[in-house]
């Protein structure tokens, strides 16, 4: 069975004060491993994709990286809107489901 | 250009009534997908669709829980005989395509109380 499991559960930060938030992944066969943040309110927005071990992507102060257990969001001196609940999700390539198999996300609060 | 789009926002209804959820993709997506967040709980993959049919229904939790998609678009989930723990937010999601690693993209959902 699929697993996700992200760590912290929450996160409070000063603004400017950079952390990595880790996701652990458990998967026969990794298709795909996705990072999505998450305002109240509102549904889970896409982020990044990242496909084989070794690889990052960078998209403003955030940076994603992949190993073969386990992915890190890198945030470089957050500002206080980057407060939100970060999500990774997996997606396996076996033929079963392709749906991805989510963790319970990392609750970040970056205070001013 | 337009996101998905889904409705109703909210949804209050007794315990025992059917409900319908309906789910408007992007325009292109093919493949379409629906998830449930309890409180507390990670997103949790119900059934997706690839055109108008559903490969996959093995997330459905009971069946009460049903899906159809007409047109290749618009997709409704429907919960018959509806339960308190049926209360929980219905996400939908489209992408390009499955199985080619394309991105879900997310809908506010429908934040469903059954009282």
């Amino acid at each position: 069975e699929d697993q996700v499991t992200q760590s912290p559960e929450a996160l409070r930060l000063q603004e400017g004060e950079s952390s990595s938030l880790n996701c652990s992944y458990t998967v026969s066969g990794l298709r795909g491993l996705f990072w999505y943040r998450q305002d109240p309110g509102k549904g889970p927005e896409f982020l990044f994709t990242l496909y084989s071990a070794g690889e990052e992507k960078e998209k403003e102060r955030l940076k994603a990286t992949l190993t073969k257990k386990e992915s890190f969001l890198h945030i470089t001196a957050p500002k206080p809107e980057d407060s939100a609940t970060y999500l990774c999700a997996v997606q396996a390539s076996g033929g079963g489901a392709d749906g991805l198999t989510f963790g319970k996300g990392t609750h970040l609060i970056i205070q001013p | 250009g337009a996101g998905v789009s889904q409705s109703p926002s909210n949804k209050v209804t007794e315990k025992g009534k059917d409900v319908e959820l309906r789910c408007d993709p992007i325009s292109g997506h093919t493949a379409l997908y629906w998830y449930r967040q309890s409180l507390g709980q990670g997103l949790e993959f119900l059934i997706y669709f690839q055109g108008n049919s559903a490969p996959d229904k093995s997330g459905l939790p009971s069946d009460r829980f049903s899906a159809e998609r007409t047109g290749g678009s618009v997709s409704t989930l429907t919960i018959q005989r509806t339960q308190q723990e049926d209360s929980a937010v219905y996400l939908c999601a489209s992408s390009l395509a499955a199985r080619n690693n394309q991105p879900q993209h997310f809908g506010d959902g429908t934040r469903l109380s059954i009282l």
